[in-house]
């Protein structure tokens, strides 16, 4: 089955900077999101991205099919940005999900 | 329009119990899906609804099972309840099979 790896696995920033979060999968998906899951275990939805790349406020993705990756860029941090990031793929009436990276903001 | 809605939020039962988690998809969503989220094993699959047939089933014993109803509502149960069985639950629901899903605030079960 696919394979989904994502880079790194913890990451440790200062208020202020900036990030790029990658997801890697190892054949071809029908979709791509990306999550984020706050300290409560809620998993918000950040961008639904199977291709091309799309902005909203600091954080934007990009997803390139083709080369079977994805990124996930988040700007000027903000310690309400700590927590795990997921990226999950689906395809052939599978959802796969990485096992995440865990962000920490510190203020 | 109202998101995902789990209940119980939290549940604590002993071992050999049973028992039962609801999921309200969001209106107009017809697939539900189920995960288990534990320190160790990450985000792992149970099982996905759509139209009240399961269309999908991860690598978990028959203990864990789940129905969908016609109002697409879910609920899933656990029986013989093992400590190792102690995780979030997760529940996503989905206007169709394998798109866009929106998650629930999970139930947090414990098991003593």
């Amino acid at each position: 089955g696919i394979q989904v790896e994502q880079s790194p696995p913890d990451l440790i920033l200062q208020e202020g900077a900036n990030s790029t979060l990658r997801c890697n999968f190892s054949d071809s998906v029908n979709n791509l999101q990306w999550f984020h899951q706050n300290p409560w275990g809620q998993l918000i939805n950040l961008f639904y991205i199977p291709s091309g790349t799309k902005q909203n406020g600091r954080l934007s993705a990009t997803t390139v099919a083709t080369e079977r990756y994805s990124l996930l860029y988040i700007s000027s941090s903000q310690t309400t940005d700590s927590g795990v990031y997921f990226c999950a793929v689906g395809r052939d009436d599978k959802i796969i999900f990485g096992k995440g990276t865990r962000l920490h903001i510190l203020p | 329009k109202a998101g995902v809605t789990q209940t119980p939020r939290y549940l604590i039962k002993t071992r050999g119990q049973q028992v039962t988690l609801s999921c309200s998809p969001i209106s107009g969503h017809r697939s539900v899906s189920w995960y288990q989220q534990t320190p160790g094993q990450g985000l792992q699959f149970l099982f996905e609804y759509f139209s009240e047939t399961q269309r999908n089933k991860g690598n978990f014993p028959g203990r864990f099972s789940g129905r969908q109803f016609s109002n697409s509502r879910s609920e899933m149960n656990v029986s013989t309840l093992e400590l190792g069985d102690s995780a979030l639950y997760l529940c996503a629901s989905s206007l169709v099979l394998v798109h866009e899903q929106f998650f629930g605030p999970g139930t947090r079960l414990t098991v003593l």
